[in-house]
C-alpha cells in the first residue's frame, strides 16, 4: 500500500460525457502527478500540482482540466469524452517537486470505460 | 528533464542476475536517476534511486559510471514474480515535472 488512495477504481461511461476522478496524497507529500496509460502503452504524464498550484504539464487535451484543494487532495476532470480515453488513469504524489528526481508513490488508478 | 532509452524487452530464466540499461546522454549536474516497476494494471512502484557511482538496497542495485550518461538496474537471482515493466527515469528533485517522460520502459519476462 503506498499510502496514495484513488476514487473510483472503475467509472463506465458514455462518449460526450464529464468525470472526476479523485486522488488522496501520502500524508506530508505536497506534490499530485496526474498520469494515463492506455492498454499495453507508456505511462504518459498529464499535469502536475505542487502545494495547491500547478507545477507543470505534459500531454494533457484542453478538455482534461484538475486542481489541488488546500487540503492537498486532486481532482482530474475529463470532459467531452471520446473512446480514446479509455485508459487507466493513476496519481502519484511526492514530498518534493522534481517529478523525475523525486520518489513518486503511485496510487491504484482509476480505469476508465467510454462506450 | 533528460530523455531516456531502454530496451523494449528482455527474458531472463529463474535464478539469474539480470541487468537493464538504461542511456540518459543529456543527464543535467542536479539530475537524479530513479527506477520504477510496474505490473499490470498496477501503479508504478519505486525500486531504487542514485546520483553517482553505486547504490544498492534490500532489492536491486544500481551503477552509475562516472560521466552519468547510462545507468543499470540490477536485479539479483530474479523470480518469476519479477515479471514486469521496468521504468527509467532521470530529473532533479525541485525543478517540476516538465517533460516528465516514463517512456515504455522494459518488459521483463521471467520463464522458469
Amino acid at each position: 500500500d503506498s499510502g496514495v488512495t484513488q476514487t473510483p477504481k472503475h467509472l463506465i461511461t458514455a462518449t460526450g460525457q464529464r468525470v472526476t476522478l479523485r486522488c488522496s496524497p501520502r500524508s506530508g507529500d505536497l506534490s499530485v502527478y496526474w498520469y494515463q496509460q492506455s492498454l499495453d502503452q507508456g505511462l504518459q504524464f498529464l499535469i502536475q500540482y505542487y502545494n495547491g498550484e500547478e507545477r507543470a504539464k505534459g500531454n494533457i487535451l484542453e478538455r482534461f482540466s484538475a486542481q489541488q484543494f488546500p487540503d492537498l487532495h486532486s481532482e482530474l476532470n475529463l470532459s467531452s469524452l471520446e473512446l480514446g480515453d479509455s485508459a487507466l488513469y493513476f496519481c502519484a504524489s511526492s514530498v518534493d517537486s522534481g517529478g523525475g528526481g523525486g520518489t513518486q508513490y503511485f496510487g491504484p488508478g482509476t480505469r476508465l470505460t467510454v462506450l | 528533464l533528460a530523455k531516456t532509452t531502454q530496451p523494449i524487452s528482455m527474458d531472463s530464466y529463474e535464478g539469474q542476475e539480470v541487468n537493464i540499461t538504461c542511456s540518459h546522454n543529456n543527464i543535467a549536474t542536479n539530475d537524479y536517476i530513479t527506477w520504477y516497476q510496474q505490473f499490470p494494471s498496477q501503479g508504478p512502484r519505486f525500486i531504487i534511486q542514485g546520483y553517482k557511482t553505486k547504490v544498492t538496497n534490500e532489492v536491486a542495485s544500481l551503477f552509475i559510471p562516472a560521466d552519468r550518461k547510462s545507468s543499470t538496474l540490477s536485479l539479483p537471482r530474479v523470480s518469476l514474480s519479477d515479471t514486469a515493466v521496468y521504468y527509467c527515469l532521470v530529473g532533479d528533485r525541485w525543478g517540476g515535472a516538465n517533460n516528465l517522460f516514463f517512456g515504455t520502459g522494459t518488459r521483463l519476462t521471467v520463464i522458469p
